[in-house]
């Protein structure tokens, strides 16, 4: 059973990095079938795809957010992690990690963690 | 940039009724690569449909997708209780950038 847990600071204040990580158990990153993707929803609001890694480093991120966001890829661990630079308020959201394809969507979902920018 | 327009925003309805949920996009989808996911409170999304009308590993026969290439309906025939919950459309067509839909609630009369 694939699952998918993030982790991560849930206070960051303004113009700081936020950083999450997610960690997968279940499957291998390293298999090459999916894109790892993060994806975000501020309180009441609806979701955001904020970019996905593939598991050679590739990445595609959000032109909204480009300029600010890295994610990174850890086969040794299982892990893939997002940095968001200089967060303001409108940053603040529950950050989900999940899994993608082009055959079955975004399939798998982390439970999300909450994080509040926020002197 | 696909923009994906879902109606109606709020859908008040009956357990046991249908439910018929709207998502359009701003050009057409390649390969109707567009998904459905429902989403309660504190939970995260969970897919129902992808590639417009498959439907997920473990997902009643209840749900169907229909529609290509900028009209797509999501269908919920004999609401149950659990049912009643938010429903996203997301378009995977125009790689890299994805794009979700706005929402529609559905929620108990």
């Amino acid at each position: 059973q694939v699952q998918l847990q993030e982790s991560g600071p849930g206070l960051v204040k303004p113009s700081q990095t936020l950083s999450l990580t997610c960690t997968v158990s279940g499957d291998s990153i390293r298999s090459g079938e999916y894109y790892w993707s993060w994806i975000r929803q501020p309180p009441g609001k609806g979701l955001e795809w904020i970019g996905y890694i593939y598991y050679s480093g590739a990445t595609y991120y959000n032109p909204s957010l480009k300029s600010r966001v890295t994610i990174s890829i850890d086969t040794s661990k299982n892990q893939f992690s997002l940095k968001l630079t200089s967060v303001t308020a409108a940053d603040t959201a529950i950050y989900y990690c999940a899994r993608f394809d082009y055959t079955d969507a975004f399939d798998i979902w982390g439970q999300g963690t909450m994080v509040t920018v926020s002197s | 940039e696909v923009v994906l327009t879902q109606s109606p925003g709020t859908l008040s309805l009956s357990p046991g009724e249908r439910a018929t949920l709207s998502c359009r996009a701003s050009q057409s989808l390649s390969s109707s690569f567009l998904a459905w996911y429902q989403q309660k409170p504190g939970q995260a999304p969970r897919l129902l449909i992808y590639a417009a009308s498959s439907r997920a590993t473990g997902i009643p026969d209840r749900f169907s997708g229909s529609g290509s290439g900028t009209d797509f309906t999501l269908t919920i025939n004999r609401l149950e209780p659990e049912d009643f919950a938010v429903y996203y459309c997301q378009q995977y067509g125009s790689s890299p950038l994805f794009t979700f839909g706005p929402g529609t609630k559905v929620d108990m009369k």
